[in-house]
């Protein structure tokens, strides 16, 4: 299966703290995108990487890609309750076909 | 304009009923989506057009037909569903209908849709 698996699949943190979550995948893939999506309503991107990029930023995100280890991480750093939302990774071959990981969904507590 | 619309909102039909949920994007983009979502589940492709072709039906019952009017329309027709099919349904677009590596897709709201 293309699908990631994130992990963990439910975290709860201060605002303020860093929140990192975990993707792993098991085929090889042209990039891995991530995606945001506040509770019952559609998905925004957040950030794509390339499988020849190792790391990358975006304001307070900053994303890794292992493909050794077929795993990429995404942090969140000074995170706020706006924040709050799941976060789902999506390995793709680049083939228009995105395959959703599970999900983690994160809380911010004010 | 980097929004995707979709209409309607929430829809609630009976099974021997026949709906449409409609999709427009007028950003240009030559692909289109259609997604499943049940509850606390990642959305689930269901279907993919190309420059207004269907390129990718991800082996969906036949009670779901989709349709691509024009490059800026997307349908899905919904006939005889089942209460199962109860769940939020994402239409998304992006930019290269041919699928460039680089390509991020652009979802609408959703219609949350729930058979009775």
């Amino acid at each position: 299966s293309q699908q990631g698996e994130e992990d963990p699949q439910a975290l709860s943190i201060q605002e303020g703290e860093n929140a990192t979550m975990n993707c792993s995948y098991k085929t090889s893939i042209n990039n891995l995108q991530w995606y945001r999506q506040n509770s019952g309503r559609g998905l925004v991107h957040l950030i794509l990487i390339r499988s020849n990029e190792r790391e990358k930023h975006s304001g307070r995100l900053r994303v890794t890609l292992d493909t050794s280890k077929k795993s990429s991480s995404l942090l969140i750093t000074a995170s706020r309750a706006a924040d709050t939302a799941s976060y789902f990774c999506a390995p793709s071959t680049g083939a228009n076909n995105l395959f959703f990981g599970t999900g983690t969904r994160l809380t911010v507590i004010p | 304009d980097t929004e995707v619309t979709q209409t309607p909102k929430h829809l609630v039909m009976g099974m021997t009923n026949k709906k449409s949920l409609k999709c427009e994007q007028h950003m240009g983009h030559r692909a289109m989506y259609w997604y499943k979502q049940k509850a606390k589940k990642p959305p689930e492709l269901m279907f993919v057009y190309s420059y207004e072709k269907l390129s990718i039906n991800e082996s969906v019952p036949s009670r779901f037909s989709p349709e691509c009017p024009n490059s800026s329309l997307l349908n899905l027709h919904l006939h005889a569903l089942q209460p199962e099919d109860s769940a939020l349904y994402l239409c998304a677009s992006s930019q290269d209908g041919g699928g460039a590596s680089t390509d991020t897709q652009y979802f609408g709201p959703g219609t949350r849709l729930t058979v009775l």
